[in-house]
């Protein structure tokens, strides 16, 4: 299994650019999340999605926008990007058991300038 | 509203010592979840431990453990004979619901182990 893949692993955009990050699971997870990381913090919910169909916002969803039309892809859209949404993106899976461990993907380092 | 802290900042050991990490959380729900992540210094996040509200039973696995005290509002962290490799932000976080949908996480402890 090669887990939570995560695409590109750095990328630069300009301001009111967009760009989709893309995350891939393998382990046929039915919850998927996005995070962001902003430099000396934890990690903050973007959104997340309970299953195929199903997606829902979390702490911080404004510039952003997701999909998940297959149990294995969860991408995360940035629609204008801002320098505010520069950060660490991370996507993560979880099967949904009670005592099921969360995956994380390597991260996407953005800078947006 | 909940909360987590994590009130050491940077936290230094000499290998083999003992370290603890401290996390204080605060949540009005009888049910919540908390959980540790470590984050090493090429910045992967890997998930080491979830615990729900009803089991305060401490967890021991390999060097590390966790002491939960409801009467405190704690969740610390405990690595036994330190190493080098344990060197590392540790997250610790907290979440009102089963899932990881709401997770408030703590702003870490850096722990540095010197060899």
């Amino acid at each position: 299994n090669a887990g939570v893949t995560q695409t590109p692993k750095f990328r630069i955009l300009k301001i009111g650019q967009s760009m989709t990050l893309q995350c891939t699971q393998d382990m046929n997870h039915n919850y998927m999340y996005w995070y962001r990381q902003d430099p000396g913090m934890g990690l903050k919910l973007i959104y997340y999605s309970v299953g195929a169909g199903i997606t829902d916002k979390g702490e911080v969803p404004n510039g952003y926008n997701v999909s998940r039309s297959t149990t294995e892809d969860f991408p995360l859209r940035l629609e204008l990007a801002a320098p505010s949404q520069t950060s660490v993106y991370f996507c993560a899976s979880y099967r949904g058991g009670a005592t099921d461990t969360q995956y994380f993907g390597p991260g996407t380092r953005l800078t947006v300038l | 509203a909940q909360k987590v802290t994590q009130a050491q900042t940077e936290i230094s050991v000499v290998e083999k010592e003992d370290v603890t990490l401290d996390c204080v959380y605060e949540t009005r729900d009888t049910t919540y979840y908390l959980f540790w992540y470590k984050q090493p210094p090429s910045g992967e996040l890997v998930f080491l431990i979830r615990r729900n509200s009803f089991d305060e039973q401490n967890e021991i696995s390999g060097r590390y453990s966790w002491n939960f005290q409801k009467s405190t509002s704690s969740f610390n962290f405990t690595i036994t004979a330190s190493q080098v490799v344990d060197s590392a932000v540790y997250f610790c976080a907290l979440s009102e619901e089963g899932g990881y949908q709401k997770v408030t996480f703590g702003t870490g402890t850096k722990l540095q182990v010197i060899p």
